[in-house]
């Protein structure tokens, strides 16, 4: 069936650093991927996503790029803030029907000042 | 602020009870989903309305149950409630009917069966 893997957490990182939260999934064909953030106490934002191989989503200065060969869709950030301290979850969505969004553990994200 | 409104925001029940969570979605989002967000099962997605109707289903119980009304609000019904139902519930909305389709999620509901 279809999965998603996720480095395992926390990361704890100093401001200014570089950020790669890897992931990875399997699934049947070309599912869409995306990168959500959930900052404490709130709810799921939708950071960024790819519909297919090679895309490469981008927002608030993260980007993942869509990799079918190594089925992968890594997180990164060349300088992280502490504002970006927060659970990144990778999803996949596949087929027409909601059954097959499927979410990964989620990842923790510290960064000290 | 998503613009998507979640009430209650913490709910206390025993086991055994029926509860019912509401979602009001984004002005002019016709579709609504309801996500499950526990420690021991992560976040799953549960169902999917749009405009009404059923358009996908998850990993939702059979314990549970879900509408949309005609304006457009929803709610998850939860029933003979277990221990292991104590999550965190989402709603969340879009536009059209893809799940692909970027989605709003409210600040859910927490979920605590004593």
């Amino acid at each position: 069936g279809n999965s998603v893997t996720q480095m395992e957490g926390p990361v704890t990182l100093s401001e200014e650093a570089f950020l790669t939260i890897n992931c990875t999934y399997t699934a049947t064909g070309y599912p869409s991927l995306f990168w959500y953030v959930q900052y404490p106490g709130e709810g799921l934002q939708l950071l960024l996503k790819a519909t297919k191989a090679d895309d490469k989503g981008s927002n608030k200065g993260f980007e993942a790029t869509y990799r079918k060969e190594t089925t992968s869709f890594h997180l990164e950030k060349g300088s992280v803030q502490v504002s970006d301290s927060a659970v990144y979850f990778c999803a996949l969505f596949y087929g027409n029907y909601g059954q097959n969004f499927v979410f990964g553990p989620g990842t923790r994200l510290s960064v000290l000042p | 602020d998503s613009g998507v409104t979640q009430t209650p925001k913490h709910l206390i029940t025993a086991t055994g009870q029926r509860v019912t969570l509401r979602c009001s979605p984004r002005s002019g989002d016709l579709s609504v989903y309801w996500y499950q967000q526990s420690l021991d099962q992560g976040l799953q997605f549960l169902i999917q309305y749009y405009n009404g109707e059923e358009r996908a289903k998850g990993n939702i119980l059979e314990r549970f149950s879900a509408q949309q009304f005609p304006d457009l609000h929803s709610e998850l019904n939860l029933s003979s409630l277990e221990l292991g139902d104590s999550a965190l519930y989402f709603c969340a909305s879009s536009a059209g009917t893809s799940p692909t389709d970027t989605q709003y999620f409210g600040p859910g509901t927490r979920l605590t069966v004593l």
